[in-house]
């Protein structure tokens, strides 16, 4: 397609279910990133793809979070054990890291409700 | 990456120019200025970007001093539409980089 595509766009689970988030990042792009944002707050960082490397956790805000990015295309974020504190929006970015500055374009996210 | 410093809030007419500053004093000399706004309930949208010349697009004009340590974001026709929160990143050329997003400001136009 031609932006970033992120399903599902609203998903709403019951405290202590697990979570599967879906980011199409745009063709080409080597670089993929996934942010949330919680109401009225400002993105935080969660995990960063670039091509085979090692992908960079470091925002991973516990261990109930993990994402995988397959054939250096699509990624998948999974919340297990979902809390009411995860409900917030899921952001998908890409990039091509060639591009000078790079810059990035953002998925329309996935709105997740945990109850 | 280069600090950026941004107003917090902003306001301006529909059909008046809205100029929206960035301090970026510790920007080095191959940073691009970026950047990008966040309507509510939207992921962030590119704007515009630049390195040293000013730049125009279909949507702003990027607006940069001469030693780089700030630049202005011009919409010239601001609409209700645009309002908006607006980020000004310096990200590093190149390599491995994750964008932090600050505050930025928040820009509401009003009739």
């Amino acid at each position: 397609g031609a932006g970033v595509s992120q399903s599902p766009s609203n998903k709403v689970t019951e405290k202590g279910k697990d979570v599967e988030l879906r980011c199409d990042p745009i063709s080409g792009h080597t670089a993929l990133y996934w942010y949330r944002q919680s109401l009225g707050q400002g993105l935080e960082f969660l995990i960063y793809f670039q091509g085979n490397s090692a992908p960079d956790k470091s925002g991973l805000p516990s261990d109930r979070f993990s994402a995988e990015r397959t054939g250096g295309s699509v990624s998948t974020l999974t919340i297990q054990r979902t809390q009411q504190e995860d409900s917030a929006v899921y952001l998908c970015a890409s990039s091509l890291r060639q591009d000078p500055g790079n810059t990035i374009y953002f998925g329309e996210g996935s709105w997740l409700t945990v109850v | 990456d280069a600090k950026t410093t941004q107003p917090p809030s902003m306001d301006c007419a529909e059909g008046r120019a809205a100029n929206l500053p960035c301090n970026h004093s510790t920007i080095s000399g191959n940073e691009y200025v970026y950047w990008y706004r966040q309507i509510h309930s939207q992921g962030p949208q590119y704007i515009i970007h630049g390195l040293k010349n000013n730049e125009t697009n279909e949507m702003a004009s990027l607006i940069i001093t001469e030693d780089r340590k700030s630049s202005t974001l011009i919409l010239p026709h601001a609409t209700l539409r645009d309002t908006a929160v607006y980020y000004c990143i310096a990200p590093p050329p190149g390599g491995s980089y994750i964008p932090t997003f600050g505050r930025g400001t928040s820009l509401i136009v009003h009739p």
